[in-house]
C-alpha cells in the first residue's frame, strides 16, 4: 500500500472558523510533511515531522498549527486563517525521517477561505 | 528562493512525439527528482538521480545530470495525451534535510 489519504478533499471556511485537514499513511514511513501550492506554483514547505517530532517549520502563520499524533497520522489545525490562505494542502511521507528521499503524496485538500 | 529553474514553462506537443524538459540549480545537491502532477492533484514520484549519477532510464523516461553545469533534463519518449500534466524538479541539497521543487513545466500533449 503506497497511499497517502487525505481528507476533506475540498474544505470551505469563513474567517472566523476553526477546522482541521488529515493525512494518513500505513507505509511505515517516519517523515510526513504539509505543503501549500497556490494555482500554477510549484509545492512550497510548510512543516516537516520526523520520527514524530516537529523538526522543519518554515516560518508559517501560527493560524496553522500542525500535529503529529502518532507515525501514522498528521494533522493541520487551522484557524482565523485569510483568504489568501486558499490553495491545495499536500500531505506526504517519507521512508526516513533523517534522509531525503522519495515523498509519496496524497491527492491534496482544497481549501477555499471565505 | 527556489532551487531549481525549469525550462520550458510550458510545451504542446503531438501524440507520439518525445518531449524534453530541462532543470537548472543554484548549489551542490544531493539527489535531483522529478515528480509529474495531473491538474488539481498530488504529485507522484517519477524518478530520483543522485549526484553521482550521469543517467537513468524508466520505461519512457530518460533523465540527465550534469553536475558541472548544475543542470537536469527528463525525456519523455513516444509520449501520449495521458502524460499531459505539470513536471516538477526538485532538488535535496548537499547538506540539506528538505525537497526545494522548481516552478514546473505545464506539457500538453494533443492527441
Amino acid at each position: 500500500d503506497t497511499e497517502v489519504t487525505q481528507t476533506p478533499k475540498h474544505l470551505v471556511m469563513g474567517m472566523t472558523n476553526k477546522k482541521s485537514l488529515k493525512c494518513e499513511q500505513h507505509m511505515g514511513h517516519r517523515a510526513m510533511y504539509w505543503y501549500k501550492q497556490k494555482a500554477k506554483k510549484p509545492p512550497e514547505l510548510m512543516f516537516v515531522y520526523s520520527y514524530e517530532k516537529l523538526s522543519i517549520n518554515e516560518s508559517v502563520p501560527s493560524r496553522f498549527s500542525p500535529e503529529c499524533p502518532n507515525s501514522s497520522l498528521l494533522n493541520l489545525h487551522l484557524h482565523a486563517l485569510q483568504p489568501e490562505d486558499s490553495a491545495l494542502y499536500l500531505c506526504a511521507s517519507s521512508q526516513d525521517g533523517r534522509y531525503v528521499d522519495i515523498q509519496y503524496f496524497g491527492a491534496g485538500t482544497r481549501l477555499s477561505v471565505l | 528562493s527556489q532551487q531549481g529553474e525549469e525550462d520550458p514553462q510550458a510545451l504542446s506537443i503531438q501524440e507520439g512525439e518525445n518531449a524534453t524538459m530541462n532543470c537548472s540549480y543554484k548549489t551542490s545537491i544531493n539527489n535531483l527528482q522529478w515528480y509529474r502532477q495531473n491538474s488539481g492533484r498530488g504529485l507522484v514520484h517519477l524518478i530520483l538521480i543522485r549526484s553521482n549519477e550521469r543517467e537513468k532510464h524508466s520505461g519512457r523516461l530518460r533523465v540527465t545530470l550534469d553536475t558541472s553545469k548544475k543542470s537536469s533534463s527528463l525525456l519523455i519518449t513516444a509520449s501520449r495525451a495521458a502524460d499531459t500534466a505539470s513536471y516538477f524538479c526538485a532538488t535535496l541539497m548537499e547538506y540539506g534535510n528538505k525537497l526545494v521543487f522548481g516552478a514546473g513545466t505545464i506539457l500538453r500533449v494533443k492527441s
